[in-house]
């Protein structure tokens, strides 16, 4: 069975500066998706990143960037110039395509608070 | 461009009514999912379905709980016989389905189900 694993249940950052929230995962498949979402206090779920297994190239979006580790089965979240608003619990997530079913297994999050 | 829409977004219920979670997904979507979130936890898939077939339900619990998504209207989560541990937030997602393919879920923004 797949599982995700977020080891850190809270972690503050000053604003401005750069955190890396951790994400393993174990599955046995090669062909999955990883994401890292994003819920503020309205419970939203903002997905923040996704990255193909298939695809070595860690993805980026503006401040939000990923360590995808594949043989480590690690997925980490690094924020550049934290922002106030980044304050949220986040989320990381691995969906499984080839099964069918397309279910997401979420980690238990981590609450992250940007201090000013 | 209305994203998933949920109704309603907080739900009471005394034990032993019915609970009935409406979920409308973005617009051409075809496919639902439907997960459950107890506090300070991360969300657990319930069942995926398409229109008027439920093609997953492996996270449902075998009694009380039971899910559709007809031809037309919303898909619905319906909960009977409440009990207090069915307190959560109740989260729908929806995706497309390109080429055989499922494309990322979009979430909704959840109800919120307290039973007293």
């Amino acid at each position: 069975a797949q599982t995700v694993t977020q080891s850190q249940p809270e972690m503050s950052v000053q604003e401005a500066e750069t955190v890396t929230l951790s994400c393993t995962y174990d599955t046995s498949e090669s062909n999955y998706y990883l994401f890292w979402y994003k819920q503020p206090p309205s419970r939203q779920m903002i997905l923040v990143i996704r990255q193909e297994a298939y695809k070595q190239q860690n993805a980026t979006e503006n401040r939000f960037s990923v360590n995808f580790q594949k043989a480590a089965k690690s997925f980490s979240l690094k924020i550049s110039d934290s922002q106030l608003g980044d304050t949220a619990m986040y989320f990381c997530a691995f969906m499984n395509h080839t099964s069918g079913t397309y279910k997401y297994i979420f980690g238990t999050g981590t609450r992250l608070k940007v201090l000013a | 461009n209305a994203g998933v829409m949920q109704n309603p977004r907080h739900l009471v219920r005394r034990r032993g009514q019915e609970a009935r979670l409406r979920c409308s997904p973005m617009k051409g979507h075809s496919h639902v999912y439907w997960y459950r979130q107890l506090p300070e936890e991360g969300l657990k898939f319930m069942v995926y379905l398409q229109k008027e077939n439920i093609i997953d339900e492996s996270g449902m619990p075998k009694e009380r709980f039971s899910a559709e998504f007809p031809k037309e209207g919303p898909s619905i989560l319906r909960i009977q016989q409440v009990v207090r541990g069915d307190s959560a937030a109740y989260f729908c997602a929806s995706s497309l389905n390109i080429r055989g393919m499922n494309t990322e879920a979009f979430f909704g923004q959840g109800t919120r189900l307290t039973v007293v």
